[in-house]
């Protein structure tokens, strides 16, 4: 098992450009997660998935949005991508009611 | 509002000495996790301990254990003898929602430990 893939690993963006970050797990579990990473702080939580077809908003929503079409993949769009938004940014999944959080490796975007 | 505090920026530990690392947390929600992850300086996050609201006893796994304060609201790390490895960024955080089955999850800002040699 793979686990959870991100692609890309490292981005740079100019300011105003959009893209996707990819999330892909093999493991079937219905909780996903995006989280940022600002430099030495914690993670933030943008938005989540508690199955397919259903998402909801984190800490952090605005100027992200996400879809959850299947059960593998939830990606994350950046519309307008403005330099607040230069973090690192994680996916996670969770399998169910007890457990922790399975982590992607992460990308990390840099808004310029 | 639910919460998570680490109020240590940064630690250090001689090798092979024990350090404990500080979280409290707040919450309504009676139903709740507490975890701590380990992220080096590769930066992925590692799942190093669980504590469930419900627990009786404090959690432990290898030279991690959990010292859970249910009335204090505090969940704190025990890294018991100290490697060179454990240097690392250390982030407690909390699971709640299990009754609404949201189960969101929210970290505090981290400690950054640095075992001395």
């Amino acid at each position: 098992n793979a686990g959870v893939t991100q692609t890309p690993k490292f981005r740079i963006l100019k300011i105003g450009q959009s893209m996707t970050l990819q999330c892909t797990q093999d493991m079937n579990h219905n909780y996903m997660y995006w989280y940022r990473q600002d430099p030495g702080m914690g993670l933030k939580l943008i938005y989540y998935s508690v199955g397919a077809g259903i998402t909801d908003k984190g800490e952090v929503p605005n100027g992200y949005n996400v879809s959850r079409s299947t059960t593998e993949d939830f990606p994350l769009r950046l519309e307008l991508a403005a330099p607040s938004q230069t973090s690192v940014y994680f996916c996670a999944t969770l399998p169910g009611l007890v457990g922790e959080q399975f982590f992607g490796p992460g990308t990390r975007l840099t808004v310029l | 509002a639910q919460k998570i505090t680490q109020t240590q920026p940064g630690m250090f530990v001689q090798e092979k000495e024990a350090v404990t690392l500080d979280c409290t947390y707040d919450t309504s929600d009676p139903s709740y996790g507490l975890f701590w992850y380990k992220q080096p300086s590769s930066g992925e996050m590692i799942f190093l301990i669980y504590q469930g609201s419900y627990d009786q006893q404090n959690a432990t796994e290898g030279r991690y254990s959990l010292n859970f304060q249910k009335a204090r609201k505090s969940a704190n790390l025990v890294i018991s003898a100290s490697q060179l490895g454990d240097s690392a960024m250390y982030f407690c955080a909390m699971r709640e929602g299990l009754s609404s089955g949201t189960y969101k999850y929210i970290f505090g800002t981290g400690t950054r430990l640095k075992v001395l040699a």
